[in-house]
């Protein structure tokens, strides 16, 4: 079965120190994989989508980059956290093949608070 | 530009009872609807998953309806449990240039004894 780890699942940094998440995804190959970036009473924001190894898109002009070295591993990283940063990150999967009707699987977040 | 609308915002129901949460979207093309539930601090899982063809989807005590003409879906809760408090998210999918979700902000359901 599929299967996606997130970590960690809080972190507490200070302004202007480096950021690397971490989100690795089991028991499927070839995944469009997403980060996502949640605020508070605010819908779900995509930051980067990826379809393949080193492929990397932006969505939205910010402070943070993303990478993908492995086929199932996506990061996220930034070398100087804003406050603005602060949020509850999620990284996703889908299937890359077939319609656009599969579902999308979420990792269970990273509460980031920068400080 | 493409939106989703969540309604009521928040909502606290006794349990045992039933509740229906509201999302209204302009988003075009549209190619498919997805409710997800998410637990505090927790990732959304997949409620349902709705095509333009498909007025009604159920998933145990979930119900989902879609009306593609209006742009209205409905997510019904029957027999309401504790556990069912959480965050409830309409999700619509627009398929072009490429699949592209737009989130709503979400209805907080609070289920209490």
């Amino acid at each position: 079965s599929q299967t996606i780890h997130q970590w960690p699942a809080t972190l507490v940094q200070p302004v202007g120190s480096p950021l690397s998440l971490e989100c690795t995804v089991e028991g499927t190959s070839n995944p469009n994989l997403y980060w996502y970036r949640q605020a508070a009473g605010r819908g779900l924001q995509l930051l980067f989508y990826s379809v393949g190894i080193g492929q990397i898109s932006s969505e939205v002009p910010q402070n943070l980059s993303a990478s993908r070295p492995q086929d199932r591993q996506f990061i996220l990283s930034s070398k100087k956290l804003l406050l603005s940063d602060s949020g509850f990150y999620l990284c996703a999967w889908k299937i890359r093949a077939g319609t656009g009707v599969g579902g999308y699987t979420f990792g269970s977040g990273t509460r980031l608070t920068v400080v | 530009k493409n939106q989703v609308e969540q309604s009521p915002q928040s909502l606290i129901i006794l349990e045992g009872k039933n509740c229906t949460l509201q999302c209204n979207y302009t988003v075009s093309p549209f190619s498919n609807l997805r409710w997800y539930k998410q637990d505090t601090g927790r990732g959304p899982v997949s409620l349902t998953i709705m095509t333009f063809s498909e007025n009604t989807k159920s998933n145990g005590r979930y119900t989902a309806t879609l009306d593609a003409d209006t742009k209205q879906s409905s997510l019904h809760i029957t027999a309401s449990q504790l556990s069912d408090s959480a965050s409830y998210i309409c999700v619509v999918s627009a398929l072009r240039p490429r699949e592209k979700l737009t989130f709503g902000t979400g209805t907080r359901l609070t289920i209490i004894p």
